[in-house]
Parts: C-alpha cells; structure tokens; sequence
C-alpha cells in the first residue's frame, strides 16, 4: 500500500540549514514532491524529483533521493523567516495512478 | 500566466444542503484533480478528470462528484452535506497527469464550513 510519513515539526534559527524528511512505502513510486502551504493559501509546487535521480538542486533547496531506503529530504539553505510555513511530501506512483500521496507535513518554524 | 482559479473562497452550508465547487486550471491544463485537506485526515485524493472524463477516483461516498467541461474547467458537488465535510478543498491541475511526471499545480483552495 501506499504511505508516505514526516516528522511533524522542525524548529530552526534564521540563517541556518533546515533538513525536512520524509519516508514513503510504495517502491512502484515514480515522482516525489515537495510542496508548501503558508497559512490560508493552497500548496505551493517547490521542486520535485524523479525516482531515478539521487539529487536535484534548485537555488536553495536541495532534495535528496535515496532510493533504496524510500527516503527523501529536502534541505533550505539559508533560511529565512519567509520559509515558515507546512512543507509537504508527496509521491506518485504505479499504484496511485494520477493521484498524489501526501505525507501529513512538516511545520517549520524558522526564528529570528 | 494565470495560475488555477478555485470559486468561491468561502462557503458556510447546513447540513443536508449540497454544494458546487469550481476550478479554472492554467491555460492549456487538461488533466484536473480534487482533494480534501482536514487537520484529522491531511490531504486526500478525491478524483481526476481529464478529456472530460473521470480518470481516476479516491475513496470517497458517492455524495462526492465531479465533471469536466469542454474548456477543461471542472466542478465539484457534495449532496446532503454532513458536519465532517467540513474541509478545504482544493484544486490542481497539470497538463497530463502527475502519472507522466508532470507537477500538479494547487489553487487556493475553497473553504467549506458545515454548521
């Protein structure tokens, strides 16, 4: 079956590096993503990844594959108070067909 | 480029009413799916429409439908509200399916309260 698991909470300074992980169950999945929703608004689309890529780098975020475990992380470099907000993993797969497995997301709170 | 279009932001219904719900996905978008985000259950699936067709379906009651029109706009309705329908529900689209890789693209979401 299908299920995708985060840590629920992640507190950071300004200016440091936050890690977001998350691990999922479906070995057919295809795509990863990682969203984000800031209070009030829907997700927000941040970078997403192909099964069959290790790493993927795009300006601050960084998102690690690791496929064998069925682990995905994303990292922010740089930090901002502007980054606070629920960061989402979701998976596509074989399985799943069209639809996005999410995982229950992360809140991370970034202080000044 | 206008991103995807979710009407109306707000909603407040009684029980037992039914609602409709409407998404506009980006230009050139075929493919529209539906989800529910509550703070018990997170964010699922409810179905996926593309060419006018239902594609794919979540595990919902049949109180929950959908269509596609011509133009690729969707819209859903939910018959005889019940309190825990109480959700945002949100809208993505993409060009052909998050199952060809393509990202989803989320709206901002209808909130619907159920009194």
């Amino acid at each position: 079956g299908e299920d995708v698991e985060q840590s629920l909470f992640l507190s950071v300074r300004e200016g440091d590096s936050s890690v977001i992980n998350c691990t999922y169950t479906d070995s057919s999945s295809t795509y990863l993503y990682w969203y984000k929703q800031e209070p009030g608004a829907g997700l927000q689309l941040l970078t997403y990844i192909f099964s069959n890529m290790d790493m993927k780098q795009d300006q601050r975020l960084t998102v690690l594959l690791n496929k064998k475990d069925k682990h995905l992380s994303l990292r922010i470099a740089d930090t901002q108070t502007g980054d606070s907000a629920i960061y989402f993993c979701a998976e596509s797969s074989d399985q799943a067909g069209t639809a996005l497995i999410f995982g229950k997301g992360t809140t991370l709170s970034v202080s000044s | 480029k206008a991103g995807v279009t979710q009407t109306p932001r707000y909603l407040i219904k009684t029980r037992g009413q039914q609602v409709t719900l409407s998404c506009s996905p980006i230009s050139g978008h075929r493919s529209v799916s539906w989800y529910q985000q509550t703070p018990g259950q997170g964010l699922q699936f409810l179905f996926e429409y593309f060419s006018e067709t239902q594609r794919n379906k979540g595990n919902f009651p049949g109180r929950f439908s959908g269509r596609q029109f011509s133009n690729s706009r969707s819209e859903m309705n939910v018959s005889t509200l019940e309190l825990g329908d109480s959700a945002l529900y949100l809208c993505a689209s993409s060009l052909e399916g998050s199952a060809r890789g393509q990202p989803q693209h989320f709206g901002d979401g209808t909130r619907l309260s159920i009194l």
